[in-house]
């Protein structure tokens, strides 16, 4: 079975800096997706970024962009020059990508504040 | 932009009735999905369905839960007998296909909570 690990389960970060997020997790299947969502106050999920474990480069969305070290099985998540609407819960999920099912395995969370 | 809408926003039930959370997903997709996150905790997966049928469950998903899709655009979540425990957030979500990645667009959540 897969499991999601954040260890983190609160972070605070001073406006316009940078803070990173870690997630690691256990699987056998070598293919795979990784994801961030974030969850803000109103309680939507909202995706942040994804990345497909069989490519090397890491993802970058704007400010977001990751670390991916599929043989340490970490995934951290990067996040440059907060923003007060960067506040939220985030969550790391996984999925198995030959998996028609598609259900998501998330991590604990990691509350994030952004202070002015 | 598509959304995934869910109704209601709150539900308030006694223990051991009967709920109905209800789910529109995006018009064109073909997986469904019901996640719970009890408060503070992490979202967790209940079930998937797929042509009209469960493709996957988890281990919370027992007897007391169904889900159909009753008109070819509701889909829904059933807790037969609500227990406290039952008390949490439930989001709906959809996507379009399973050949390959496509996204998962999450509802905004209904709020059960079992007195």
């Amino acid at each position: 079975a897969q499991t999601v690990t954040q260890s983190q389960p609160e972070m605070s970060v001073q406006e316009a800096e940078t803070v990173t997020l870690s997630c690691t997790y256990d699987t056998s299947e070598s293919n795979y997706y990784l994801f961030w969502y974030k969850q803000p106050p109103s309680r939507q999920m909202i995706l942040v970024i994804r990345q497909e474990a069989y490519k090397q480069q890491n993802a970058t969305e704007n400010r977001f962009s990751v670390n991916f070290q599929k043989a340490a099985k970490s995934f951290s998540l990067k996040i440059s020059d907060s923003q007060l609407g960067d506040t939220a819960m985030y969550f790391c999920a996984f999925m198995k990508i030959y998996n028609q099912g598609g259900k998501l395995i998330f991590g604990q969370g990691t509350e994030l504040s952004v202070k002015p | 932009e598509p959304e995934v809408t869910q109704t209601p926003s709150h539900q308030v039930t006694q223990m051991g009735q009967e709920v109905i959370l209800r789910c529109v997903p995006i018009s064109n997709h073909l997986y469904f999905y019901w996640y719970r996150q009890i408060l503070g905790q992490k979202v967790e997966f209940l079930v998937s369905f797929y042509n009209n049928e469960i493709s996957e469950k988890s281990e919370i998903f027992d007897d007391q839960f169904s889900v159909e899709r009753p008109d070819g655009s509701n889909f829904t979540l059933k807790i037969r007998s609500t227990k406290l425990e039952d008390s949490a957030m439930y989001f709906c979500a959809s996507r379009l296909r399973g050949d390959h990645y496509n996204e998962q667009f999450f509802g905004p959540g209904t709020r059960l909570t079992v007195l």
